[in-house]
């Protein structure tokens, strides 16, 4: 059983360009979060997806955007790349209702 | 009122010593509350969680302590062991709108020394 699968693990993006992230939910899974990770910092909430719709959303610019697919993946879009958007992109899965979350790798995003 | 404090940053324990690490929150709404074990390059992964009516959760060499009157946690790892070396952190989470989003601590780098 696959757990949570993100693509691609680095990326390497210049200032003002655009970058989509994509994510796999563990399979039996219908909820997808988006983590920022900076460096030497605990994860930040993005937003979650449920349903193909945004359920939550935390303090980001409108920059950030996500879309989930019928079959439960997630993809996350920068806008307008700026150098502190740098960072490692984590996404987790969960059920609906279900506390528990299991994440993946990450997309290891760095902004020249 | 939605932050989670982590206390040490850091940590150097001795083989076969025992590690803690604290975190504390002031939303009462908060209900459970999930610890994740971070290596280098790696995304985090889930060690142990606990919901406020428990006090006490033990899986193997790791333990949660869970004080509801003070809002503060604990994560205790008994026999402590080089593989251990990692970043570790707590979070805590609540219902809304049907599902869970975490509030994550700063984090605490452990280093557990042969």
């Amino acid at each position: 059983d696959a757990g949570v699968t993100q693509s691609p693990t680095h990326l390497i993006k210049t200032r003002g360009q655009q970058v989509t992230l994509r994510c796999s939910p563990k399979s039996g899974h219908d909820t997808v979060s988006w983590y920022q990770q900076a460096l030497g910092q605990g994860p930040q909430f993005i937003f979650q997806y449920y349903e193909e719709e945004e359920r939550q959303r935390g303090n980001f610019p409108d920059r950030f955007s996500g879309h989930q697919f019928p079959n439960y993946s997630s993809e996350l879009n920068v806008n307008a790349l700026l150098l502190g958007d740098s960072a490692l992109y984590l996404c987790a899965s969960s059920r609906r209702g279900v506390a528990e979350a299991f994440f993946g790798q990450g997309t290891r995003l760095t902004v020249v | 009122q939605q932050q989670v404090k982590q206390s040490p940053q850091s940590l150097i324990v001795q083989k076969g010593g025992i590690s803690i690490i604290n975190c504390a929150y002031e939303n009462t709404a908060f209900d459970y509350f999930p610890w994740y074990q971070q290596f280098p390059g790696k995304g985090p992964a889930l060690l142990i969680a606990i919901r406020p009516d428990v006090s006490e959760k033990k899986e193997g060499r790791f333990t949660i302590s869970f004080n509801k009157s003070a809002k503060q946690f604990s994560l205790h790892i008994m026999d402590s062991q080089p593989g251990d070396s990692a970043t570790y952190f707590c979070a805590a989470s609540t219902r809304e709108r049907g599902t869970y989003k975490y509030i994550f601590g700063t984090g605490t780098r452990l280093k557990v020394l042969a």
